[in-house]
């Protein structure tokens, strides 16, 4: 079973920052915190990973808390075509099995 | 580079028929995996493989085989169809571990659309 917990849905309005929030109090200390997104029908897309820092990239931002136990995924000026299951994943160093959720349905509205 | 591909895109079944699902990648990828999505659910992982020759059963094996002779390709085969099969079927590859980079992001295919009637 998944270890991180989500809501299930959230909206947002085009062109405002999407804040997806994600729970993981049983983290250890070697396990990342991943997301990825699943646009409909299409298999899951990598989004953003990170350890404790805060991290980002050209699709989104990953705030971690510092106790780690929970994070959140910004995705700084949604668009429509956001709209997306979107997963928090945690996972060990080596450990290349993924296990997820149900996740959060994104849904970007115009 | 075509990255991970999937055929066929959809295939319907008899209850009892065999078939093979085919995943390919070009990326020189050590580690592959098949997951099946039900309606409405997360992914579930079936079997993994961490490099040519290596296998491993997932989360939800039964029913499924799987072999790796090259790096290139990871085939499912279901043995015997069943209803509880149909599903929607993603192959994925990553990097292995150790490789210089701890980022294993994992590539995901288009998915196989399978209904068993």
């Amino acid at each position: 079973d998944a270890k991180t917990t989500q809501p299930p849905s959230m909206d947002c309005a085009e062109g405002r920052a999407a804040n997806l929030p994600c729970n993981h109090s049983t983290i250890s200390g070697n396990e990342y915190v991943y997301w990825y997104r699943q646009i409909h029908s299409q298999g899951p897309q990598y989004i953003i990973h990170g350890l404790k820092n805060n991290e980002t990239n050209e699709m989104a931002s990953l705030i971690i808390t510092e106790d780690r136990k929970s994070s959140t995924l910004i995705l700084p000026h949604a668009t429509l075509r956001d709209t997306a299951v979107y997963y928090c994943i945690e996972r060990g160093g080596s450990n290349y099995k993924l296990t997820f959720g149900k996740g959060t349905l994104l849904t970007v509205n115009p | 580079n075509a990255g991970v591909t999937q055929t066929p895109k959809f295939q319907v079944l008899k209850t009892g028929q065999s078939m093979t699902l085919q995943c390919a990648q070009d990326m020189n990828h050590e580690y592959m995996s098949w997951y099946r999505q039900d309606p409405g659910m997360g992914l579930r992982l079936i079997h993994y493989s961490v490099g040519a020759g290596i296998t491993d059963q997932g989360e939800v094996p039964n029913g499924y085989n799987v072999s790796r002779s090259t790096t290139e390709d990871f085939p499912l085969r279901l043995l015997s169809a069943a209803p509880s099969q149909t599903s929607v079927y993603f192959c994925a590859s990553s990097y292995r571990a150790g490789r210089g980079t701890d980022t294993y992001e994992q590539y995901f295919g288009p998915g196989t659309r399978l209904t068993v009637t």
